[in-house]
């Protein structure tokens, strides 16, 4: 079974729109989430990185937020672009572990 | 380079093939990772190199794949007697930083498709 689980599976919205993304992990303990943004054919970028202490981070139009007791994020993109059309991975990664666990994705589409 | 650089970009091979995928990681940048990607689906995690030493090689589906680092810097990762189900795009991703805590920078990735 997946430890990151992320919702919804694909949404489209239309440009200027805002969204949340959600992910939730079982991953422990915890060390951190990132979220990246993955454009089709292109490898990951990252957006944000959060380590246990923090509960939001923005990098421009994306804020991603963390509540570890829940172990829960979301990721909000404000004022979408059709730039933003893209999969939004949620990464977990445990203590003194080698092994990130990625989520399978949410696939954004703004449409014009 | 700038950024991760791998090849090729596409492969297309007859099932029973052996391939050999290359990664050049940033240069400097300790840390290295390979990722299998499934269409549609996250990437999952096939080996993890420190330097030349290959610290974690779990994720690897069987005895057919095989990974190194020689020199701790380039890396190729091969799959022998390849099978339909190896088709997936190939990440490599590598960190200056230990495992978990380093921002980590992925390259385009190996398409693979085995007819």
């Amino acid at each position: 079974k997946n430890q990151v689980e992320q919702s919804p599976q694909s949404l489209i919205i239309l440009e200027g729109k805002n969204c949340t993304l959600q992910c939730n992990y079982t991953v422990s303990p915890f060390s951190n989430l990132r979220w990246y943004k993955q454009d089709t054919g292109r490898g990951p970028v990252s957006l944000t990185i959060m380590t246990f202490s923090e509960n939001t981070k923005s990098n421009g139009r994306y804020t991603a937020t963390l509540d570890a007791d829940t172990k829960q994020s979301s990721l909000h993109i404000t004022a979408s672009q059709l730039s933003d059309s893209a999969s939004y991975i949620c990464v977990v990664s445990a203590h003194n572990n080698n092994d990130m666990r990625f989520g399978a994705g949410t696939r954004l589409t703004v449409k014009p | 380079g700038a950024g991760v650089s791998q090849s090729p970009r596409y492969k297309v091979a007859k099932r029973g093939q052996d391939v050999a995928l290359r990664c050049d990681p940033i240069s400097g940048h300790v840390s290295l990772f390979w990722y299998q990607q499934a269409l549609g689906q996250g990437p999952e995690f096939l080996t993890y190199f420190q330097n030349e030493a290959q610290l974690d090689k779990s994720g690897l589906p069987s005895d057919r794949f095989f990974a190194e680092r020689p020199e701790g810097s380039v890396s190729t990762l091969k799959i022998q007697r390849t099978q339909q189900e190896d088709s997936a795009v190939y990440l490599c991703a590598s960190s200056h930083a230990g495992v978990g805590t380093g921002e980590l920078f992925f390259g385009e990735g190996s398409r693979l498709t085995v007819l």
